[in-house]
């Protein structure tokens, strides 16, 4: 189980977001992603392995974290960054998503 | 381009069935472990189903199993889920995600909507 936190934040563009996701067994090999989900439109990968960012993801965008607790950061928060973020293994099956942080403009 | 696009969501009674489509382009699809993945109105992500890039094994959420069926089709590129037994939780946009083995759900496609009422 991913357990997220917080439900909501609430901030202002330019300020720093940390969101949490906790595991309740280790996640093998940190295999854990970030995922970004805006409305109406599909999840978007953001970060993989725990701390590598995929592909066209700018670097405000950084994960941290191993073992059962894990951090996604976005260092500046721009006004297109407000939306639900999702935690994800894929390091044991079956997959497994967190609850959903939504970041929402304060 | 990587395109993944889902088809055959529908309004459909409790107890009924229907069969999702996902056409994938773009990749070499009998390379890739292939999921389906839900979200009911206003929830999260659930994972629903997976199977391996060559079909012969298939697992499923608990939620589900019994009643719906992963499979594919690498030689059309194509995806499907059948869905039988539906019930009104079942209700939820439907997402076909591509998934290397080892890595993350990479590509998504635009989501194909369920809707299970009488």
């Amino acid at each position: 189980v991913l357990t997220q936190s917080p439900a909501t934040l609430s901030l202002s563009p330019g300020e720093r977001a940390t969101l949490s996701c906790g595991a309740s067994q280790t996640v093998i090999k940190t295999f854990l992603a970030w995922y970004q989900q805006k409305p109406g439109l599909a999840p978007r990968l953001l970060i993989y392995d725990a701390s590598s960012r995929a592909t066209g993801i700018p670097d405000r965008f950084s994960g941290s974290g191993s073992g059962t607790d894990f951090t996604l950061t976005i260092s500046r928060l721009e006004p297109e960054d407000f939306a639900v973020y999702y935690c994800q293994q894929y390091g044991s099956s079956p997959l497994t998503f967190g609850g959903g942080t939504k970041v929402e403009i304060k | 381009e990587v395109q993944l696009v889902e088809s055959g969501g529908d309004l459909v009674q409790p107890g009924g069935s229907l069969r999702l489509s996902c056409a994938a382009s773009g990749f070499t699809f009998s390379n890739y472990w292939m999921h389906w993945v839900r979200q009911a109105p206003g929830k999260g992500l659930l994972w629903v189903s997976r199977i391996n890039p060559d079909g012969s094994n298939t697992i499923y959420a608990d939620s589900v199993k019994g009643r719906f069926t992963i499979s594919r089709d690498n030689a059309k590129n194509t995806l499907y889920l059948q869905m039988n037994s539906l019930r009104a939780e079942d209700t939820a946009v439907y997402y076909c995600v591509s998934q290397l083995t080892n890595a993350p759900l990479d590509y998504w496609g635009q989501g194909t909507l369920v809707t299970v009422s009488s």
